[in-house]
């Protein structure tokens, strides 16, 4: 079993749609969390951390729950500019590192 | 620019050589991150620096892969008899340090290496 799960779709949505992602790990001492947008061919860039109490930015919202080990992300009013790849990282409290554990990544296409 | 940069951004090399890049990492920051990520996946952690000292490694990087930081500001990675499935995208990441509160890391535009 992966350490970090995803879908990796595709999810093909409508402009305007509210989607959601969801995300699991394996590993309950995680300490850390967070959502990374990817555009084709180029580096991981930060969407938002992710906390007990859930985070909103906008159109983004992230949650996470700690009791079933998932994280979860909702974009509302989705943008065509919103089409990426959407990265889901933990961070290992074993780890003093604070490495990255990503999951594989799960693709989101917004159509006109 | 004060963000992470990586040299070179492509490398095409034959099967057998040897390649290296680098990283500069943004200048405050103290931790140094390498990942390699194939075509589909997330990146996969390769190894850590703290300042100069490489206080991780993952069992992805063989005895071929070796990495430095020798005065704790840019590293390099260097892949000795480079193999087809070494070719990935190579990203290097820094962040500031001291805690879990200063973990967000910033990634560099990555090398693309294909072995031929």
């Amino acid at each position: 079993r992966k350490e970090v799960e995803q879908d990796p779709g595709p999810f093909n949505v409508p402009e305007g749609a509210t989607v959601a992602f969801n995300c699991t790990y394996s590993n309950s001492a995680s300490q850390s969390f967070f959502w990374y947008r990817q555009d084709c061919r180029k580096e991981p860039k930060l969407l938002m951390s992710v906390y007990s109490s859930g985070n909103e930015d906008g159109r983004f919202t992230a949650q996470l729950n700690r009791a079933s080990q998932y994280i979860s992300l909702l974009i509302r009013d989705s943008k065509l500019s919103d089409s990426a790849t959407y990265l889901c990282v933990v961070t290992p409290r074993t780890s003093g590192t604070y490495k990255y554990i990503f999951g594989t990544g799960t693709r989101l296409k917004v159509l006109a | 620019d004060t963000g992470v940069s990586q040299n070179p951004r492509h490398k095409i090399t034959k099967r057998g050589q040897n390649v290296t890049f680098r990283c500069d990492p943004i200048s405050e920051h103290n931790r140094l991150y390498w990942y390699r990520q194939t075509l589909g996946q997330g990146p996969e952690f390769l190894t850590y620096f703290q300042n100069e000292a490489q206080l991780e490694k993952s069992r992805l990087l063989s005895d071929r892969f070796s990495a430095e930081r020798p005065k704790g500001s840019f590293s390099t990675l260097e892949i000795q008899r480079t193999e087809q499935g070494d070719s990935a995208m190579y990203l290097c990441a820094s962040s500031r340090g001291g805690g879990p509160d200063y973990n967000e890391q910033f990634f560099g535009p990555g090398t693309r290496l294909t072995v031929l």
